[in-house]
């Protein structure tokens, strides 16, 4: 099966700083990969839309200025959540389509952020 | 509002009985996907629907679409304490997989 790696799993950072997630897809190419987001308790939020070579598209309510996300190659993508406060304190997960293996998602392990 | 609706948004079940779990959606599915997850951690990959009536089976886990591929169920047999999680369903619209608000299973032993 297709694998997509997470970097790092979990990250403790001080408010006001930056922090950088990578979504990586091991073992295939990805035209485009997903970033989503979930709080205690609720589902799945999604984020924005990374397509290799071009701007993401982000989901209403979600700032791109805030959430800066880069999609370098076909196996790379970047989530850097800058200025981070206490309430981006989340569980943010990726998913990355694979393009030889039809439309399917494969979700990465996810990244839980805390922000103190 | 929640294009997709789950439901129940909780289930408390003992160990050994069967289980239903609904997914509702205001548009056509094309695609519906069964995921389960514990929640820190990745989503598991169940099944996938495409067609109206299709049913899917792996172990003791059922997936259904209805005909006019609006509605989804997901059937549990003889649960287990593996079984416990949260299982979100998901729809595959515009080539953007949306979610909904999940169910989290308890099993009691």
């Amino acid at each position: 099966g297709a694998v997509v790696s997470q970097h790092p799993s979990w990250v403790i950072c001080k408010s006001g700083t930056s922090v950088k997630i990578e979504c990586r897809s091991l073992d295939f190419q990805a035209t485009t990969m997903f970033w989503y987001r979930q709080f205690p308790k609720q589902s799945l939020m999604l984020m924005a839309t990374s397509n290799e070579g071009s701007k993401a598209t982000y989901e209403q309510g979600v700032e791109k200025d805030k959430f800066l996300i880069n999609h370098a190659s076909l196996t790379l993508s970047t989530l850097t959540v800058t200025s981070a406060h206490p309430e981006d304190s989340s569980f943010y997960i990726c998913s990355a389509v694979a393009r030889d293996r039809g439309l399917g998602q494969y979700f990465g392990p996810g990244t839980r952020l805390t922000v103190t | 509002s929640q294009e997709l609706e789950q439901s129940p948004q909780s289930l408390i079940v003992q160990e050994g009985k069967n289980l239903t779990i609904n997914c509702t959606s205001s548009k056509t599915l094309y695609g519906l996907y069964w995921y389960k997850q514990k929640y820190g951690e990745g989503l598991i990959f169940l099944m996938m629907l495409q067609k109206g009536g299709e049913e899917k089976s792996h172990e003791k886990i059922t997936a259904k679409l209805d005909e006019k591929k609006q509605q989804s169920s997901l059937h549990i047999t003889a649960s287990q304490p593996s079984h416990a999680g949260i299982y979100l369903c998901g729809a595959d619209w515009a080539q953007k997989l949306v979610f909904g608000q999940g169910t989290r299973l308890t099993i009691n032993p």
